[in-house]
């Protein structure tokens, strides 16, 4: 069975601060890679995913992951975050027509 | 852009009754799921519905749950007799493809008394 892990479960950092949320993930086969944000009163949206190619992928608002197999880990990072980046972080494996969720990482920026 | 949409946004039941959760899927996406999150805890999958039958159903999905496609835009989550560990946010989510991206809804919050 698949399984994700997010080690941080709150983060703080102060505006301009650089980010870096784990993920590791466990699963035999080919995995696609997803990371969610869910803000304030809002629903689940997509900010990144990775299939396959590029093991480094942009997605919006200036985040990024970075897939590393050997390490099984699918890390998220934004080089300098703002205070509307304050949200819950979700990092997730999708197979077989469903997803497995993380824990999930709160991120509080500071102003 | 196209969204998911849910109703109600919330809904607050007595134990034992019957609940069901209105989803509205995008509408050129072909694959439905039903996810869960108990406060405080991981989001769940319960069940992936293609082709007006349920392709992947998780151990939460037992007999209490089943899923129609009652109309060319509906996907309800049916849930028979709700039981107090039953409270949670449920989220709906659809795709155009198994492998392509899960669009979430806002999801419903039920709370069993």
């Amino acid at each position: 069975a698949q399984s994700v892990s997010q080690h941080n479960h709150h983060v703080i950092l102060s505006e301009a601060a650089s980010l870096e949320l784990g993920c590791n993930y466990s699963y035999g086969g080919t995995v696609n890679l997803f990371w969610y944000v869910q803000y304030p009163g809002q629903h689940l949206q997509l900010l990144l995913k990775y299939f396959s190619g590029d093991p480094l992928v942009k997605g919006i608002k200036g985040f990024e992951a970075e897939f590393i197999k050997s390490k099984f880990s699918f890390n998220l990072r934004k080089p300098s975050v703002q205070w509307s980046d304050t949200a819950e972080y979700f990092c997730a494996v999708g197979s077989a027509r469903q997803l497995t969720f993380g824990s999930g990482t709160q991120l509080t920026v500071l102003p | 852009e196209p969204e998911v949409t849910q109703t109600p946004s919330h809904q607050v039941t007595q134990m034992g009754q019957e609940v069901i959760l209105r989803c509205v899927p995008i509408s050129n996406h072909l694959y439905f799921y039903w996810y869960r999150q108990i406060l405080g805890q991981k989001v769940e999958f319960l069940v992936s519905f293609y082709n007006n039958e349920i392709s992947e159903k998780s151990e939460i999905f037992d007999d209490q749950f089943s899923v129609e496609r009652p109309d060319g835009s509906n996907f309800t989550l049916k849930i028979r007799s709700t039981k107090l560990e039953d409270s949670a946010m449920y989220f709906c989510a659809s795709s155009e493809d198994s492998r392509e991206t899960q669009y979430f809804g806002p999801g419903t919050r039920l709370l069993v008394l």
